[in-house]
């Protein structure tokens, strides 16, 4: 059974930085491409970051090109997002998203952690 | 970038009729489409891809038809456990990969 795993949700200040982690389980990590994808709240869904299983290439959405990095751990069965200098906008639920093998459309979602901005 | 949008923003509909849900792109997509379920407090789930592929789980009541810019996601009759809101996604051209703004089908 796939499973994805978020973490490191939390409350940060306006500028502050913050490492979300998500543990991949249930198939071949390093076969896959990841997401992280975004949802304020009450709000739509909003692609942030993408990274093909070698880690190359690398796609980040305007909204965060430049403060935020995506990485992964395939040893680690690892997905993460490093996130600097925090804005308010930033505030949302994030969610680790997995393509499809063969498309690209997202086939799995981990459950979200929140992240809050706010001072 | 291609820009989605869906219509209505909320459809009201009673247990056991239809629901007729619209996604439209800027651009065309081909069939490069994809249509996910949000429950309150829960993640997404892919629901359609191919634009009218169903993923395994989800009952023969969902279809979703439709390509190029128009596309259209039907329940032939709405159960409770389906009242949700409804993502399109396009994955024809991308990055970024792009939403629509979601229509909410809630009880009548």
């Amino acid at each position: 059974e796939v499973q994805l795993v978020e973490s490191g949700g939390g409350l940060v200040q306006p500028g502050g930085s913050l490492r979300l982690s998500c543990a991949a389980s249930g198939f071949t990590f390093s076969s896959y491409s990841m997401n992280w994808v975004r949802q304020a709240p009450g709000k739509g869904l909003e692609w942030v970051s993408y990274i093909s299983g070698g880690r190359s290439p690398i796609y980040y959405a305007d909204s965060v090109k430049g403060r935020f990095t995506i990485s992964r751990d395939n040893a680690k069965n690892s997905l993460y997002l490093q996130m600097n200098s925090l804005r308010d906008e930033d505030t949302a639920v994030y969610y680790c998203a997995r393509k499809d093998y063969y498309y690209d459309f997202v086939d799995y979602w981990g459950q979200g952690t929140l992240v809050t901005v706010s001072s | 970038e291609i820009v989605m949008t869906q219509s209505p923003a909320t459809l009201s509909v009673s247990p056991g009729e239809r629901a007729t849900l619209s996604c439209r792109a800027s651009q065309s997509v081909g069939t490069n489409l994809a249509w996910y379920q949000q429950k309150p407090g829960q993640a997404p789930r892919l629901l359609i891809y191919g634009a009218s592929t169903r993923v395994t789980g989800f009952p023969a009541r969902f279809s979703g038809s439709g390509s190029g810019t128009e596309f259209t996601l039907t329940i032939s009759s709405l159960q409770s456990e389906d009242f949700a809101v409804y993502y399109c996604q396009q994955y024809y051209n991308w990055p970024p990969f792009t939403f629509g703004p979601g229509t909410k089908v809630d009880i009548k």
